[in-house]
């Protein structure tokens, strides 16, 4: 299996711009989460979809972000209009069950400038 | 008050000493209780999990439950160097996904 996979791996754009980050689970994880890491704040969670579903988006942090899962194979979580303070690693994960281990994608590092 | 807390470190050991890692976490009714690495510039990466009172061993890793003091542990014995990373406890309850400390730095001296 080739893991959670995410793109892109590195992002640079301007402030107001629109990002979208794209993220394909594992095959058969019904679970798919969000989160973003920065060193202030740590790992959080934004939003988490059960079998394509969103179920918890209590973490997206303002109308800028939506997150969706148009299928159980891929995700996009979106910015618009992105902010420098949105510079951070967004790490998508799945896993086979709720309060099983995840399994993170490598990660793609925001710049906001 | 957090609702997982750790220790950012680092915390340093010589190698083939054990390390000891610590966590505590304000939801007594969390239920489940995982343990990532993290190398720099790397994913999180499990190592464990723990679902009941007491120790659960893997190879060189030991977790170690205490709910009643709200309190989990990672012990890794006979430490590596190539150990050294930041260390990450999540829990979780209910229908919510993990929430995950902020990590502990762990440095391994050859």
């Amino acid at each position: 299996d080739a893991g959670v996979i995410q793109s892109p791996r590195h992002e640079v754009t301007e402030m107001g711009q629109e990002v979208t980050l794209r993220c394909k689970p594992i095959s058969g994880h019904d679970y798919l989460f969000w989160y973003r890491q920065t060193m202030m704040r740590g790992l959080e969670l934004l939003i988490y979809f059960n079998n394509n579903v969103p179920i918890d988006d209590s973490g997206m942090p303002e109308d800028r972000f939506s997150a969706k899962m148009p299928n159980a194979s891929f995700s996009t979580l979106k910015i618009q209009p992105s902010e420098p303070r949105d510079s951070a690693v967004y790490f998508c994960a799945s896993s086979a069950q709720r309060n099983y281990g995840y399994t993170f994608g490598s990660g793609t590092r925001l710049t906001v400038v | 008050q957090k609702e997982v807390e750790q220790n950012s470190g680092p915390l340093s050991v010589p190698e083939g000493a054990i390390a000891s890692l610590n966590c505590t976490y304000s939801d007594r009714g969390s239920q489940s209780f995982f343990w990532y690495r993290q190398y720099s510039g790397k994913s999180p990466e499990l190592i464990m999990f723990i679902y009941s009172n007491g120790d659960k061993e893997d190879g060189r890793f030991t977790a170690q439950l205490n709910k009643a003091s709200q309190y989990v542990s990672l012990l890794i014995r006979d430490s590596q160097p190539s150990d050294s990373a930041t260390y990450l406890c999540a829990v979780t309850k209910g229908r919510r996904a993990l929430t995950f400390g902020s990590g502990t730095r762990l440095q391994v001296q050859p």
